[in-house]
């Protein structure tokens, strides 16, 4: 239980375009979602958290315009990293934590991540 | 400042015996800690988690202890095998709130973990 899917799970793209990610979480409903990212041999940084319906918070330091994220659904929120450079390339994960069903409201439960390379 | 670390970036640990991972906080506010496992090029897994109201919680070979007034936690794998290679974050959040299920993660920089058969 506690399944949270990425998709895609690799992207290369040209510098200046846009990539959206999706996280969805498949056997429980996630009120929260969070976005990170990941540096080789470092730790995860938090990006935001999103709530259902409502708009993300962002952690000091990312750029809301650049990185819109939006949290749909109860089981769906996107990343969508605008005009990419290569900077932006990095390890992009998701978690969720859920109200209800086998997600528990204080454990995230993460994705597999996303590798981004931008050209 | 860093509110979550783990101060050994590596451990390197003979099959069958016992790996003790360690961690430490510095935000008293902390009241929830977990620990995920990760491999390369993968998300973090969950494997255990335990309530500041409690010292001791375990599931299988995994044990997780806390040590409030230290501000310490650790992680036992017994007997340790070679599929439990990978890096282990400890993580923490604080407090509660509207809602309850807004909880942030404070996660420490992780440590390898490497069991030789």
């Amino acid at each position: 239980g506690a399944v949270v899917s990425q998709h895609p799970s690799w992207v290369i793209c040209k510098s200046g375009t846009s990539v959206k990610i999706e996280c969805r979480s498949l056997d429980f409903q996630a009120t929260t979602m969070f976005w990170y990212r990941q540096f080789p041999k470092q730790s995860l940084m938090l990006m935001a958290t999103s709530n259902e319906g409502s708009k993300a918070t962002y952690e000091q330091g990312v750029e809301k315009d650049k990185f819109l994220i939006n949290h749909a659904s109860l089981t769906l929120s996107t990343l969508t990293v605008t005009s990419a450079h290569p900077e932006d390339s990095s390890f992009y994960i998701c978690s969720a934590s859920g109200t209800q069903g086998v997600g528990r409201t204080d454990t995230q439960y993460f994705g597999p991540g996303t590798r981004l390379t931008v050209l | 400042d860093q509110q979550v670390k783990q101060n050994s970036p590596s451990l390197s640990v003979q099959e069958g015996r016992i790996s003790i991972l360690n961690c430490d906080y510095t935000n008293s506010m902390f009241d929830y800690f977990l620990w995920y496992k990760k491999y390369p090029a993968e998300g973090p897994t969950f494997l255990i988690s335990i309530s500041s109201i409690k010292d001791k919680n375990e599931d299988g070979r995994f044990t997780v202890f806390l040590n409030k007034s230290a501000k310490h936690l650790s992680l036992h794998i017994v007997p340790s095998q070679p599929g439990d290679s990978a890096v282990y974050f400890c993580a923490a959040s604080g407090g509660t709130n509207s809602g309850g299920s807004n909880y942030k993660l404070t996660f420490g920089k992780g440590t390898l973990l490497t069991v030789n058969p």
